[in-house]
């Protein structure tokens, strides 16, 4: 069980737009930034959004974050196939003193 | 461009320790607002954080291995290792490492508001005798 809450599996088709979100708690997401990291089949996770809505060098605009509360999210636009991986949303929790992760969701380009 | 990149044993026996390291390239280890961590993935499950050390040996573990653990920097290799004793199967597992920072063109925050970039391939470990 993960401290932080994604959902399973998500879907979209090309071009379409998708939503991801990340439920947490007031000693993670509310007290600290969320981050978001992406994992192609077979690769190792990769940064996509830090500091809850700030893109890396290189992460196309189509991927976008936000916080409100104790709760995050991932917005895609555009979908494309190579946008086909898991998704992983990551903060500081200063109850546990320890980076927890969301358990992942599976994103299927049909 | 900054590398990251794993390497060690991918078989350990239950009950020995399993040891890890990470080249870093590309950059050195001793900026002062970077930690380098060591994060790990369960076949098929999600991903967990072991610990991160800086290059002065500050060291923050998760304390669900804080006793079997120790992160430690070589600064004349540019290379940092894990170490993590009395494994069972439960510890099978890809290991990545990766950097730890908190410093962006906007500024710097902080260790609990930093973000893993980049990281490194990974490597599998298997505990099995």
């Amino acid at each position: 069980q993960s401290v932080l809450t994604q959902p399973p599996s998500a879907s979209g088709t090309p071009g379409q737009g998708v939503t991801i979100s990340c439920s947490g708690s007031g000693s993670n997401i509310r007290s600290n930034t969320v981050n978001w990291y992406q994992q192609l089949p077979g690769t190792a996770p990769k940064l996509l959004i830090y500091r809850n809505n700030q893109r890396p060098s290189g992460v196309p605009d189509r991927f976008s974050g936000s916080r409100s509360g104790t709760s995050a999210s991932l917005a895609i636009s555009g979908l494309q196939s190579e946008d086909e991986g898991d998704y992983f949303c990551a903060a500081w929790d200063d109850s546990l003193n320890r980076w927890v992760f969301g358990g992942g969701t599976k994103l299927t380009v049909l | 461009q900054l590398q990251l990149q794993e390497s060690g044993p991918g078989l350990v026996k239950p009950s020995e320790t399993l040891s890890l390291a990470c080249s870093v390239s590309g950059g050195s280890i001793t900026i002062n607002s970077d930690y380098w961590g060591w994060i790990r993935q369960s076949p098929g499950q999600g991903l967990e954080w072991l610990g991160s050390t800086s290059s002065s040996g500050s060291a923050y573990y998760n304390p669900s291995v804080k006793s079997r653990i120790t992160i430690s920097v070589d600064t004349s290799k540019n290379q940092f290792s894990l170490r993590l004793s009395s494994v069972t199967a439960a510890d099978t597992a890809i290991y990545y490492c990766a950097r730890q920072t908190y410093c962006s063109p906007l500024g710097c925050y902080g260790f609990t508001l930093a973000w893993f970039d980049p990281w490194g391939p990974g490597t599998l470990v298997t505990v099995s005798s």
